[in-house]
């Protein structure tokens, strides 16, 4: 059955640090998602991305936070400046076609901590 | 702005006995509603999924939710729990708007703890 990816699935890196987060969504699908989840708290939607471009974000996702889609596979979250703050488990999602809506298939998650 | 109330931050049930999952959803339209399950250390799995059509849906590993537009409610239910059920459960809803205008909203959670 055919899941979305996420690579890595632990991240450790220092306040100030860049980092991009990895996502292979499902081949087929057409939309995708970033949401974030810190620890003990309720997932939270990050940012969309359809047709090449951010359909939608949140308050949450600010200049810090880039999203990309560099080849026809792959599909990345960068935070440029990393802070404490942004340690959080972060999902990656993707649905298929439109017309008739979806659900949205979620990949096992990558934890960021940063120190 | 649409969201999610889970009222119960934890419940504890006996292995065996019936499961009710409370979940409120405030939004001017249509919702579309979704049960998503996460295990320790794990992804979100989906359970079931409400868009239109008969109320009371079915999902994987024997749970079924009812949407009750007039309560703006969406229960997640299961008539005989397994220890293997807990987890953390998350109610969602979405807009469905075109153009992927549709990141979802949750709720904050119900931890289910299974007692023996």
């Amino acid at each position: 059955e055919p899941e979305v990816t996420q690579t890595p699935s632990h991240q450790v890196t220092q306040m100030g640090q860049e980092v991009i987060l990895r996502c292979v969504p499902i081949s087929n699908h057409l939309y995708f998602y970033w949401y974030r989840q810190i620890l003990g708290q309720k997932v939270e939607f990050l940012v969309s991305f359809y047709n090449n471009e951010i359909s939608e974000k949140s308050e949450i996702f600010d200049d810090q936070f880039s999203v990309e889609r560099p080849d026809g596979s792959n599909f990345t979250l960068k935070i440029r400046s990393t802070k404490l703050e942004d340690s959080a488990m972060y999902f990656c999602a993707s649905r298929a076609r439109a017309g008739v809506y979806n659900e949205q298939f979620f990949g096992p998650g990558t934890r960021l901590t940063v120190l | 702005a649409q969201s999610v109330t889970q009222p119960d931050i934890h419940i504890t049930v006996s292995e065996g006995a019936s499961l009710e999952l409370r979940c409120n959803y405030s939004y001017g339209a249509t919702p579309y509603l979704f049960w998503y399950v996460q295990s320790p250390g794990q992804g979100l799995q989906l359970l079931l999924k409400y868009f239109s059509g008969d109320t009371l849906v079915q999902g994987i590993k024997g749970f079924e939710a009812e949407f009750k537009r007039s309560q703006s409610s969406f229960n997640l239910r299961k008539p005989s729990v397994h220890w293997s059920d807990a987890a953390e459960y998350f109610c969602a809803v979405g807009r469905g708007e075109g153009g992927g205008a549709d990141g979802l909203t949750f709720g904050k959670g119900t931890h289910l703890i299974i007692q023996p």
